[in-house]
């Protein structure tokens, strides 16, 4: 079955740095890729996405960006504030089977120090 | 944030105990998924619904077992449960379950088996 792997666990940077987290996937078909922030308490919630057909998507200080040959995609946030500090999980999905079933990377936990 | 919501927040139990986790969404979707989230794991998928059909068991043990009486409630039965299955159990809901689909997270509700 699909497979996401994601580095680094933690990553601490300083305010104003830009952050880099990757992912890779296992399975060729997967064709959706979004990114969720969870915040120390609450709920995780998608912060941007990327579907097969684009290989770059932007909203403001965050970027997603996808490799399919290599079947790897980053998340980049630039300009790094502390409210970005929080644990950000990656995910692959493929459509066209009987569910929606996103495959989770095990988290990488952002630290911004001011 | 309204549009998924679980309760009770916090349980305890006991090995011996029963208990229901309950899940509801405003958001007019008709898939649910529960999903449970340990210390340094991924979040791991435990069962889908789409329009209260059960379309997705990830193998999980029959001491969980899931309910879905309409497309809008999700409940998880817990019973004779072990402290390895102590975690934050999360539902989601997605308008479709056969798309990629953005899924929303509900708060969670933190699970401790005494």
């Amino acid at each position: 079955g699909e497979n996401v792997e994601q580095h680094p666990s933690t990553l601490s940077v300083q305010e104003g740095d830009s952050a880099v987290i990757k992912c890779t996937y296992s399975d060729s078909a997967s064709n959706y890729f979004p990114w969720y922030k969870q915040e120390l308490g609450k709920r995780p919630q998608l912060i941007i996405d990327i579907r097969s057909n684009v290989g770059e998507k932007k909203d403001q200080r965050i970027a997603v960006t996808l490799n399919k040959t290599a079947k790897h995609f980053s998340l980049h946030i630039t300009e790094t504030q502390p409210e970005d500090s929080a644990v950000y999980f990656c995910a692959a999905s493929r459509s066209g089977g009987a569910t929606n079933k996103l495959i989770f990377g095990t988290g990488t936990l952002l630290a911004v120090q001011p | 944030e309204t549009g998924v919501t679980q309760t009770p927040r916090h349980l305890v139990m006991g090995m011996t105990n029963k208990k229901s986790l309950k899940c509801e969404q405003h958001l007019g979707h008709n898939a649910m998924y529960w999903y449970k989230q340990s210390a340094k794991k991924p979040l791991e998928l435990m069962f889908v619904y789409n329009f209260k059909e059960q379309t997705e068991n990830n193998s999980v043990p029959s001491r969980f077992s899931p309910e879905c009486p309409n497309s809008s409630h999700l409940f998880l039965h817990l019973h004779t449960l072990q402290p390895e299955d102590s975690a934050l159990y999360l539902c989601a809901s997605s308008q479709e379950p056969y798309r990629e689909e953005t899924q929303y997270f509900g708060p969670g509700t933190r699970l401790l088996v005494l």
